[in-house]
């Protein structure tokens, strides 16, 4: 069974600051994998989506690699700012459904 | 135009009672998908329907019966609520069943059971 850990659980981090966001997965036979943005009270709203050819994606400020024999994707937020604070989830569609990982809880303070 | 819309999105109902939460996507898609998320905020596939076809039934309560009418809409009714079904339900799609094209989700339905 797919299992996404996500890791750091919350971070915090003045705005400017370039950060990482890692997410692993215990099966690597994946379709893709996307990442979710979820601002609170909110629904999911897709950031970047890397198929399962693919190594990276790139949108505005944000890059979303992906290495699928190592298990790891890991989501680049350049430039931090207030407006990013959110949590982000990493899913991945193993066929039929996506796996969620538990979210990274970010907060960008001014 | 909204791409996968779900209606209620708030409900809040008392124990015991029968409750439905209807989706529909207009993307053309052939899978969609009900979502769980409960209060530590993990989200859990609950169902899915391919061209009207269940494909996925993952450990929930038969109290809980999905219907896809036809494959734009699929809806989820909930028998005897119980306190513990609170949390907030996601209707998802895909353009195919793999899901390698991507995800939509729609804005949630926040249940409340008292």
């Amino acid at each position: 069974k797919q299992e996404v850990t996500q890791i750091p659980a919350a971070l915090s981090v003045p705005e400017g600051e370039n950060l990482v966001l890692n997410c692993s997965f215990t099966d690597s036979a994946i379709y893709n994998l996307q990442w979710f943005r979820q601002d609170p009270g909110k629904g999911l709203t897709s950031l970047l989506l890397i198929q399962s050819s693919q190594r990276e994606q790139t949108s505005g400020r944000l890059n979303a690699s992906l290495d699928k024999s190592s298990g790891r994707s890991t989501l680049y937020i350049a430039a931090s700012q207030p407006g990013d604070s959110a949590t982000y989830l990493c899913a991945v569609s193993s066929g039929y459904a996506l796996n969620f990982g538990k979210g990274t809880s970010l907060l960008v303070t001014p | 135009d909204t791409a996968v819309s779900q209606t209620p999105k708030y409900l809040v109902t008392q124990m015991g009672n029968d409750k439905s939460i209807k989706c529909e996507q207009n993307l053309g898609h052939d899978t969609m998908y009900w979502y769980k998320q409960d209060s530590k905020k993990f989200l859990k596939i609950m169902f899915s329907y391919n061209n009207k076809e269940l494909i996925i039934n993952e450990t929930v309560p038969n109290r809980f019966s999905p219907k896809s009418p036809d494959k734009a809409h699929l809806n989820l009714h909930i028998n005897s609520l119980e306190l513990g079904d609170s949390a907030v339900y996601f209707c998802a799609s895909s353009q195919e069943a793999t899901g390698y094209y991507g995800y939509t989700f729609g804005s949630g339905t926040r249940l409340t059971v008292v």
